[in-house]
């Protein structure tokens, strides 16, 4: 599976886009890129995932470059509960472990 | 629609002992993965199990074993633990004879090894 690299940390304000950059340089074409955060001591929550298109649900959108060396995931109007570390990682169809990286810290605040 | 449970909650366990957790999946997934996550880190795959057979594992001592029921259902069973195995042990399910490898994961358990 192809490698993932995320900025360490992010800050937003309440109520404002927050954006959320990956790279994935070595994607392969039958790889899906999947995002998934973890808030503080839970388990990780699935957020959206993609192959080509750009995805949209009622979380996030999914913005997956042309190449699809990297992708953007948008969490459209931030809130104090979207803090949260935010993994981005590449998946295999067929492939059966995720693995995660450092991901991005992601701080909204009022 | 009950997602992913784990029990226990916490636990704590002396050096050498044995612990077994356990994960039932979400409604209609047939496929049950385990990770554990040290402190500060990311979560790491430790196996997955479909068809009650271990189908990947990840890199772990043959200390960790597993097992899944007919139901579905998965336990995790650590031997001779120590003090580095503690962590939040993670459980995911996903549908994999539905062609889909969406991971859903339940909310842990935590174990701490004194």
């Amino acid at each position: 599976d192809a490698k993932t690299t995320q900025p360490t940390s992010m800050d937003c304000a309440e109520g404002r886009a927050a954006n959320l950059p990956c790279n994935h340089s070595t994607i392969s074409g039958n790889e899906y890129v999947y995002w998934y955060r973890q808030i503080h001591s839970q388990g990780p929550q699935y957020i959206i995932h993609g192959l080509k298109n750009n995805e949209t649900n009622e979380m996030a959108s999914l913005i997956i470059t042309e190449d699809r060396k990297s992708s953007t995931l948008i969490l459209p109007h931030a809130t104090l509960r979207d803090t949260a570390v935010y993994y981005c990682i590449v998946l295999n169809q067929a492939g059966t472990a995720l693995i995660f990286g450092k991901g991005t810290t992601l701080s909204v605040s009022s | 629609d009950a997602g992913v449970t784990q029990s226990p909650t916490h636990l704590i366990k002396t050096r050498g002992q044995q612990v077994t957790l356990r994960c039932s999946p979400k409604s209609g997934h047939d496929t049950v993965s385990w990770y554990q996550q040290a402190l500060g880190q990311g979560p790491q795959f430790i196996f997955q199990y479909y068809e009650e057979e271990e189908r990947q594992r990840g890199n772990f001592p043959d200390r960790f074993s597993g097992h899944q029921f007919p139901n579905y259902s998965s336990e995790l069973n650590v031997n001779a633990l120590l003090l580095g195995d503690s962590a939040l042990y993670l459980c995911a399910s996903s549908l994999l004879s539905g062609g889909g490898e969406t991971q859903y994961f339940g909310p842990g358990t935590r174990l701490l090894v004194l």
